[in-house]
């Protein structure tokens, strides 16, 4: 079983529209959970960051958690084509270096 | 907030030839660094980490080593690349709020 599993998509969303990606992880001591953003050929950008159950909203981000459920999600409001891009979620266990596990990606686009 | 510097940002070396990538990060002190691997369709792999200098932890046994001779400087090596070492590479570097960032990468191809 991988440790932090995405569908890889493609997930295509009409311009305007709400994204949602989603994200499961394995690892019950998990405590830090991140969402990278990682156009084609450059590297992860970090957007969204979450450390307890619920939702927590940045502007057109939101993501939640459900520890219970070992599941957490972003979801991207009005969505624009330059939200175009792969979609990382990172894990993170408890510790002294943040030693990441990172989901394979979920591919959006979003089409005019 | 903390730069990290990576270069080059593309590379072409052929297979059995030696490796050297450099990352130095800017903007804090004793940071804990990283190197991950990224090949093409596949997730980041955590290569190493270290957190100060000459502390080194190998996440994969594979055909590399690192080295982190100054506080802010870390470098992945090899002597002798193989097909397989093909890969976007990136260091990052995370701050006292452990949150991770990453430098602009190499693409690496070993041919």
């Amino acid at each position: 079983q991988k440790e932090v599993e995405q569908n890889s998509g493609p997930l295509s969303v009409p311009e305007g529209a709400i994204a949602s990606l989603n994200c499961t992880y394995s690892d019950r001591v998990s405590q830090s959970f991140f969402w990278y953003r990682q156009y084609s050929g450059k590297s992860p950008e970090l957007i969204m960051s979450i450390y307890s159950n619920g939702d927590k909203e940045d502007g057109r981000f939101t993501a939640q958690l459900n520890k219970a459920s070992q599941y957490v999600s972003l979801l991207i409001r009005d969505s624009q084509p330059s939200d175009s891009a792969t979609y990382l979620c990172a894990v993170k266990l408890g510790g002294t270096a943040s030693k990441l596990t990172f989901g394979t990606g979920t591919r959006l686009q979003v089409t005019l | 907030s903390q730069t990290i510097h990576q270069w080059p940002a593309t590379l072409v070396q052929p297979v059995g030839s030696p490796l050297s990538l450099e990352c130095t990060v800017e903007g804090t002190s004793n940071p804990n660094l990283y190197w991950y691997r990224q090949a093409a369709g596949r997730g980041l792999q955590l290569l190493f980490y270290s957190i100060g200098i000459d502390q080194i932890s190998s996440e994969v046994p594979q055909n590399l080593s690192a080295s982190r001779p100054q506080d802010r400087q870390f470098i992945l090596s090899s002597k002798k690349l193989l097909l397989s070492d093909s890969g976007f590479y990136l260091c990052a570097c995370d701050s006292f709020n452990e949150k991770l960032f990453f430098g602009s990468g190499t693409q690496l191809s070993v041919l």
